[in-house]
C-alpha cells in the first residue's frame, strides 16, 4: 500500500537535546512538508520542499531543519534552539493526479 | 504571510442539530481543500473546490466556494457522533502550489 510512515510515533527527549524525526513516502510524490499541532491549536507549517535537494522555510522554521537529499525522505531536526518542542509533528505529500495533501500519523514529541 | 482563520473555534452541537464551519483567507487561493480529523489522528482529505462558486455535496456535508475564491464553508445537515472531529481548511496561494497553509479548525463535538 502506498502511503506516508513517519517514525517514531512517540519521542522523548531531554532539554538541549537534537532529536531527528523520520517522513518515508512511497506515493512518488514531489512535495513534501512538515506540520507541527499543538493542543488544541491548528498545523502550522515548519518546512516544504517541491523537488529533492531543495526546501523552503515556512511559517515557524525557527530551532528546525530538515534535508531533502532523496525524493521519498524529508526527515525534520528538532534542534536545541527550539525553545517550546513539545508537539505532534504531521509529514505529508502532495501529489499524484488529485494533488491533495496525504499525512503520516504523526510523532509526538515530549521534552522533559 | 498568508493566513487562513476558521470560525467558529468550537462548536457543541446536538445529534441531528446542523453545523456550518467558515474559512477566510487573506490571499486569493487558486483551489480550497477540507481535511478532517478525528482526536488522536491525522488530517484527512474530505473534498476539493476549485471553481469560483463551486459547491459541492457528500451525503449530509455540503462545501461551498466563495466568489472571490478567498472564503469558503463546510455545511453538515443533521449531525451524527461520527462527525466529531476538527474540521480544516487549506488552500495554496494562487500563484503556485508550494505551500499550503491550513486554517484554525473548528473542533465539533455532537452530544447524544
Amino acid at each position: 500500500d502506498g502511503g506516508i510512515t513517519q517514525s517514531p510515533k512517540y519521542l522523548f527527549r531531554k532539554e538541549g537535546q537534537n532529536v531527528t524525526l523520520s517522513c518515508e513516502q512511497n506515493l512518488n510524490h514531489d512535495a513534501m512538508y512538515w506540520y507541527r499541532q499543538d493542543p488544541g491549536q491548528g498545523l502550522r507549517l515548519i518546512y516544504y520542499s517541491q523537488i529533492v535537494n531543495d526546501f523552503q522555510k515556512g511559517d515557524i522554521a525557527e530551532g528546525y531543519s530538515v534535508s531533502r537529499e532523496k525524493k521519498e525522505s524529508f526527515p525534520l531536526t528538532v534542534t536545541s534552539a527550539q525553545k517550546n518542542p513539545t508537539a505532534f509533528y504531521l509529514c505529508a505529500s502532495w501529489g499524484g493526479g488529485a494533488n491533495v495533501l496525504t499525512f503520516g500519523a504523526g510523532s509526538r514529541l515530549t521534552v522533559l | 504571510g498568508q493566513q487562513v482563520m476558521q470560525i467558529p473555534q468550537y462548536q457543541h452541537v446536538q445529534e441531528g442539530e446542523d453545523f456550518t464551519t467558515y474559512c477566510n483567507s487573506s490571499t486569493t487561493l487558486s483551489n480550497i481543500q477540507w481535511y478532517k480529523q478525528r482526536p488522536g489522528g491525522h488530517p484527512v482529505f474530505l473534498i476539493q473546490l476549485v471553481k469560483s462558486g463551486e459547491v459541492k455535496k457528500q451525503k449530509r456535508l455540503t462545501f461551498q466556494f466563495g466568489e472571490a475564491k478567498k472564503n469558503s464553508s463546510l455545511h453538515i445537515t443533521a449531525t451524527q457522533t461520527t462527525d466529531v472531529g476538527t474540521y480544516f481548511c487549506a488552500g495554496p496561494y494562487s500563484g503556485g502550489y508550494q505551500k499550503v497553509t491550513f486554517g484554525t479548525g473548528t473542533k465539533l463535538q455532537v452530544i447524544p
